[in-house]
């Protein structure tokens, strides 16, 4: 069966580190990737997309990498702050960015300490 | 405000009851999307329209449940009969769809958050 999984349900971090979390996948080739961020109450926040020829992208203090053979993204968020403290989502389409419906993973709940 | 809104953003009904949901997009977005999330899941794929067509219904919709876009604008999800485990939040969100050329993403909303009593 088709499965996504995010490394863990819960990440704590100290502010300034770099935090790292990691969307597996199997049985899918997808086209594009996606990462959003979601807060409590709020829908999900786009924040970056790569292609399936991509290897990495970056957005300020962002930063995502993904390796279709390893079935794998990783999403980074350097110097990190108590303002990162969120949800953060694992998104895959298929077709045409923004033309197809998006298969999520069930999140990774980000703390940053202070 | 040009981003995705959704009304109403809390309902509380009893089982068996028929509740309506009601999302507009950003104005220039062909494509409609609903999802739903339960607590501890990512959003769950539930249907989805180019303008006013529905082109795609995820397995979870039950019969029980229909959505609509009459004029290719504002999108409507009704339940009927709602059970216990329709308790969830309801996102919706649009895109481009074909005329982004594959360069664009969805926009959600703050979605609609149902509890069945």
């Amino acid at each position: 069966s088709q499965k996504i999984e995010q490394n863990s349900e819960a990440l704590n971090i100290q502010e300034g580190k770099t935090a790292t979390l990691t969307c597996n996948y199997t049985n899918y080739s997808p086209a594009y990737l996606q990462w959003y961020r979601q807060d409590p109450g709020r829908g999900p926040v786009f924040l970056l997309l790569i292609r399936e020829n991509e290897k990495e992208k970056r957005k300020e203090r962002l930063k995502v990498t993904f390796d279709t053979t390893l079935k794998q993204s990783l999403f980074h968020i350097t110097a990190s702050q108590p303002a990162d403290s969120a949800t953060y989502l694992c998104a895959l389409e298929f077709g045409e960015s923004g033309n197809t419906p998006l298969v999520f993973g069930k999140g990774t709940r980000l703390s940053v300490i202070a | 405000d040009t981003g995705v809104s959704q009304n109403p953003r809390h309902k509380i009904t009893k089982r068996g009851q028929n509740v309506t949901f009601r999302c507009d997009p950003i104005s220039e977005h062909n494509r409609l999307y609903w999802y739903r999330q339960t607590l501890g899941q990512g959003p769950e794929f539930l249907t989805y329209f180019q303008n006013e067509a529905q082109l795609e219904k995820s397995r979870l919709l039950s019969d029980r449940f229909s959505a609509e876009r009459p004029k290719g604008s504002f999108s409507t999800l009704e339940i009927q009969r709602t059970e216990q485990g329709d308790s969830a939040m309801y996102l919706c969100a649009s895109s481009l769809g074909l005329l982004a050329g594959g360069k664009e993403t969805q926009y959600f909303g703050p979605g609609t958050r149902l509890l069945v009593l």
